[in-house]
């Protein structure tokens, strides 16, 4: 089956420290993964994705994941945590069963400390 | 803000009853995604359109039902009600079919609360 597993449901940082948010994934073929973040009251906004190509992604407000291949990974990273990164990320992963959907995983709720 | 919007954004009903939920998708995009969001189950994908047409379907009850229509804006008809159904439900849409590597774009959820 195909799956997705954030292990953490909660990660604690202290601003100005480097956050990582970690996720594994288990699929057939080739994984499209994506992280996706959601403040309180409001709706996912996608932060980045992988598709293919160069291991470390870059996305939206400084932060960047790293795909590995053999460690089936994908972890969210930035190298330095603001008090208003505190939210609920959410990993996924693009699979086909017959058709395209979304497999979330259940998600993260970073709290970075002032 | 994603472009996608969803209405209401709050409901209260009884058990029972029966609710309808709008999504308007960002222009230009042909897919709509419904997720429901519970505190014990995490964020679950119901169903998805393309175009009009059912495409995929998740872990949506019988008792719950979606269409799209001619203008693309989709709704979610919740019927029979009951508590376990109070949730955040997300809409959200991509440009496409939704094909590998397709962002989905999400609207602010509508939340519905039985009671």
């Amino acid at each position: 089956a195909q799956s997705v597993a954030q292990p953490e449901d909660q990660v604690n940082v202290a601003e100005g420290n480097p956050l990582t948010v970690k996720c594994t994934y288990s699929v057939s073929g080739n994984p499209y993964l994506f992280w996706y973040v959601q403040y309180p009251n409001r709706g996912l906004q996608f932060l980045l994705k992988y598709i293919t190509g160069d291991n470390l992604v870059k996305g939206s407000y400084g932060f960047e994941a790293e795909f590995n291949k053999s460690q089936t990974s994908f972890h969210l990273k930035k190298p330095s945590a603001l008090v208003s990164d505190s939210a609920l990320y959410f990993c996924a992963v693009s699979t086909w069963s017959g058709t395209y959907k979304y497999i979330f995983g259940t998600g993260t709720r970073l709290k970075v400390l002032a | 803000d994603s472009g996608v919007t969803q209405t209401p954004k709050h409901l209260i009903t009884a058990t029972g009853q029966r609710v309808t939920l709008r999504c308007s998708p960002r222009s230009g995009d042909l897919s709509v995604y419904w997720y429901q969001q519970s505190l014990d189950q995490g964020l679950q994908f119901l169903i998805h359109y393309y175009n009009g047409e059912e495409r995929a379907k998740g872990n949506i009850l019988e008792r719950f039902s979606a269409q799209q229509f001619p203008d693309l804006h989709s709704e979610l008809n919740l019927s029979s009600l009951e508590l376990g159904d109070s949730a955040l439900y997300f809409c959200a849409s991509s440009a496409g079919q939704g094909a590998r590597g397709e962002t989905q774009y999400f609207g602010p959820g509508t939340r519905l609360l039985v009671l």
